[in-house]
C-alpha cells in the first residue's frame, strides 16, 4: 500500500511553463515533506522541504503549496527549463518515533521539458 | 562541498555470491540510511544507523546485514544474492545532532547487477 501518492506519472511541460506535481498523504504522523529530483544513474538531490505549519515555501524557481486539511502537498516548478528534465520524488517522514526515520517516498514522476 | 561517497559503483555477481557496499557520510553527520531502488520504482527504505547504533529497520531481507562504524562509515552486506537483489542502492546521511536529522542527503548509488 502506497502511503504516499504522487501524480501524474509523466508530465510534458513546454519551455517557459510550469510544472505542477502533486502528492496525497493519510498518516498524520508524517511532519515533514521534502522533495528529491533524481536524474538517470543518479542519487535523488533534496530539492526543497516543508513542515506542515506552513502553507508555502519557496526556493529561487520552486515552491511547495501545503495543505495540511487536506493531507496533499505540491511541487510548482516555475519557468520550467530542459535541464529540469528529471524524475521527481516527493516523500514525508516521521512515521515512527525513531533517532533515524526513514523517508517514504511517491511513486515518482517523470518530467520532460521541450523546446 | 563534500557529499555522500558510495562505493563501489557498479558492481557484478553471480547468484549465491557475497557483496559489499560502503557508504562514507557527509563529514560530521552521524547518521545513515540505506534504500534499495528497482528499475522504475521509488527508494524502499532498508535500515538505518545513529552514532552506531541501528535506529530504524525496514524491509531489508535477512539475508542482508549492516552496520555503521567509530568513524561513521556504514557497510552493507548481502549473502546468497538473488536476481531479484538487482538494483540501485543508495546510502543517505544526516546530522542528527545539529538537529537537522530530518534533511537526508543522497550518495550516487551503487548499481548492483546479479546474473
Amino acid at each position: 500500500q502506497q502511503q504516499v501518492k504522487q501524480s501524474p506519472q509523466s508530465l510534458i511541460v513546454q519551455k517557459g511553463g510550469i510544472s505542477i506535481i502533486n502528492c496525497a498523504y493519510e498518516n498524520t504522523a508524517f511532519d515533514y515533506f521534502p522533495w528529491y529530483q533524481q536524474f538517470p544513474g543518479k542519487g535523488p538531490a533534496l530539492l526543497i522541504a516543508i513542515r506542515p505549519d506552513v502553507s508555502e515555501k519557496k526556493e529561487g524557481r520552486f515552491t511547495i503549496s501545503f495543505n495540511k486539511s487536506a493531507k496533499q502537498f505540491s511541487l510548482h516548478i516555475m519557468d520550467s527549463q530542459p535541464g529540469d528534465s528529471a524524475t521527481y520524488f516527493c516523500a514525508a517522514l516521521g512515521e515512527n518515533t525513531g533517532t533515524a526515520s526513514k523517508l517514504t517516498f511517491g511513486t515518482g514522476t517523470r518530467l520532460q521539458v521541450t523546446l | 562541498a563534500a557529499g555522500v561517497i558510495q562505493s563501489p559503483r557498479h558492481l557484478i555477481k553471480e547468484k549465491r555470491e557475497t557483496a559489499t557496499l560502503k557508504c562514507y557520510p557527509i563529514p560530521r553527520h552521524d547518521t545513515v540510511y540505506w534504500y534499495q531502488q528497482g528499475p522504475g520504482q521509488d527508494p524502499q527504505f532498508l535500515i538505518s544507523f545513529y552514532e552506531k547504533m541501528q535506529s530504524d529497520k525496514g524491509s531489508i531481507p535477512d539475508r542482508f546485514s549492516a552496520q555503521q562504524f567509530s568513524d561513521y562509515h556504514s557497510e552493507l552486506n548481502m549473502s546468497s544474492l538473488e536476481l531479484g537483489d538487482s538494483a540501485l542502492y543508495f546510502c543517505a546521511s544526516s546530522y542528527q545532532r545539529l538537529g537537522q536529522g530530518d534533511t537526508q542527503y543522497f550518495g550516487p548509488g551503487t548499481r548492483l547487477t546479479v546474473l
